[in-house]
């Protein structure tokens, strides 16, 4: 069974901080994605990671998968409040046969003015 | 945004009642999700459609049943429902490219089972 698994659960900064989320498994991923959910709403699709060794930028956001698929990481520079909220990876889960999402437990950010 | 809408947004409700959650899309995609979130636990599968008619069990099935009469329409149904199904529910959608599966989410819908 392919499992996700991100630390830390928790992360609580002030503004202006730099922080590093991780998303490690034992299994290789073709992509993994990362989602942003705040409170009371679904999860938003940030990025996908394709290519072991890619990085993606958004903004403050650094994406980046690992050169053997197995992990990933998102770095947010000089962070805000409105980054606040739940941070989730996901890859394909191959044990399946319909390209089903398995999902981490999610990083709880929180940043204070 | 993708245009994904849930109904009831909360609901309350007696152990031993029915309930139906319906996921609403006008995206016309072909993949459809139910999924509970808990804390601890994170998202996990419930029932998920490949098209009309088609749907199939995912992680946390037991207790659940699902329809999809129509491209747009996935219906989630708690038979008898118990207070361990108290969950936060998402929908949502993707037109699944193998190697990605780019999922979008509806909003939720809380649930209480007292």
């Amino acid at each position: 069974t392919q499992l996700l698994e991100q630390s830390p659960q928790f992360l609580s900064i002030q503004e202006g901080e730099n922080l590093t989320v991780y998303c490690n498994s034992s299994s290789v991923f073709s992509s993994l994605q990362w989602y942003r959910q705040e409170p009371g709403e679904g999860p938003v699709l940030l990025v996908t990671v394709v290519t072991g060794g890619e990085v993606k930028k958004l903004k403050r956001l650094t994406f980046q998968f690992g050169d053997a698929r197995k992990d990933s990481s998102l770095h947010i520079t000089a962070a805000q409040p409105g980054d606040t909220g739940l941070y989730l990876c996901a890859g394909v889960d191959y044990g399946g046969s319909q390209g089903n999402l398995i999902f981490g437990k999610g990083t709880k950010l929180s940043v204070k003015p | 945004d993708a245009g994904i809408t849930q109904s009831p947004r909360h609901k309350v409700t007696e152990t031993g009642t029915p309930v139906t959650l319906r996921c609403h899309q006008t995206e016309n995609h072909r993949y459809m999700y139910w999924y509970r979130q808990d804390p601890g636990h994170g998202l996990r599968l419930i029932h998920y459609s490949y098209g009309v008619k088609d749907t199939d069990k995912g992680e946390v099935s037991d207790g659940y049943s699902v329809s999809r009469s129509k491209t747009e329409d996935f219906l989630l149904t708690l038979e008898s429902a118990t207070s361990s199904q108290t969950s936060v529910y998402f929908c949502a959608i993707s037109a699944l490219r193998l190697d990605y599966n780019e999922q979008f989410f509806g909003p939720g819908t809380r649930l209480t089972v007292l």
